[in-house]
């Protein structure tokens, strides 16, 4: 069965540290997302990508977030100043447009 | 704005008792709904799902039926297992002009099964 798979599985950073999340999203599919969960907290959508562009963000998702898709097949979260708040774990999501979102296993993210 | 609250956790319960976790949704549109569920160590599988009014969800005995009237969406078992043990997240998704069908998670219920 295809998957989602996501590296690191956990990234320690400090403060105003810049961090790569990456994701390889199911091949065949055209909608890539990432969310966020931060401890205790409610998964949060964070941001869409549809045809090499975002499709949309979140209040969440300022200017210190970025995503790419650069060679076809990894998609990656960039924080390029990360903040305490940042700490959270981090979930892609590839899509079809039919069906459901398939997740991968994460990447938890402390900044200390 | 669109949200979904479900019921607080942990629920902790015995082998073989009924399950019943609440959802309930506030949604400008006509959404799809979901129970997610996210056993340790894993990422997010999708449980089950239903997209208009009436529609009921199953799958691995879990079942959930979308109440457009009571704007909710419970999620249900007769019988746990301990291999049930995850955590479970209610979630919708509404059309976006853009394409983008994000999904609007609850906070998730721990649920915990002992022998």
């Amino acid at each position: 069965e295809p998957e989602v798979t996501q590296t690191p599985s956990h990234q320690v950073t400090q403060m105003g540290q810049e961090v790569i999340l990456r994701c390889v999203p199911i091949s065949n599919h055209l909608y890539f997302y990432w969310y966020r969960q931060i401890l205790g907290q409610k998964v949060e959508f964070l941001v869409s990508f549809y045809n090499n562009e975002i499709s949309e963000k979140s209040e969440i998702f300022d200017d210190q977030f970025s995503v790419e898709r650069p060679d076809g097949s990894n998609f990656t979260l960039k924080i390029r100043s990360t903040k305490l708040e940042d700490s959270a774990m981090y979930f892609c999501a590839s899509y079809a447009g039919v069906g459901e979102q398939y997740f991968g296993p994460g990447t938890r993210l402390t900044v200390t | 704005g669109n949200s979904v609250t479900q019921m607080e956790g942990p629920v902790t319960l015995s082998e073989e008792a009924f399950l019943t976790i609440n959802c309930t949704y506030t949604a400008t549109g006509y959404p799809s709904l979901f129970w997610y569920v996210q056993y340790p160590g894993e990422g997010l599988q999708l449980l089950l799902k239903a997209t208009k009014a009436d529609d009921k969800g199953s799958n691995k005995g879990f079942e959930a039926t979308y109440r457009k009237e009571t704007t909710s969406f419970h999620l249900e078992k007769g019988s746990v297992q301990v291999s049930d043990s995850a955590v479970y997240f209610c979630a919708l998704s509404l059309p976006y002009q853009g394409g983008s069908e994000k999904l609007v998670f609850g906070k998730g219920t721990k649920l915990t099964v002992n022998p």
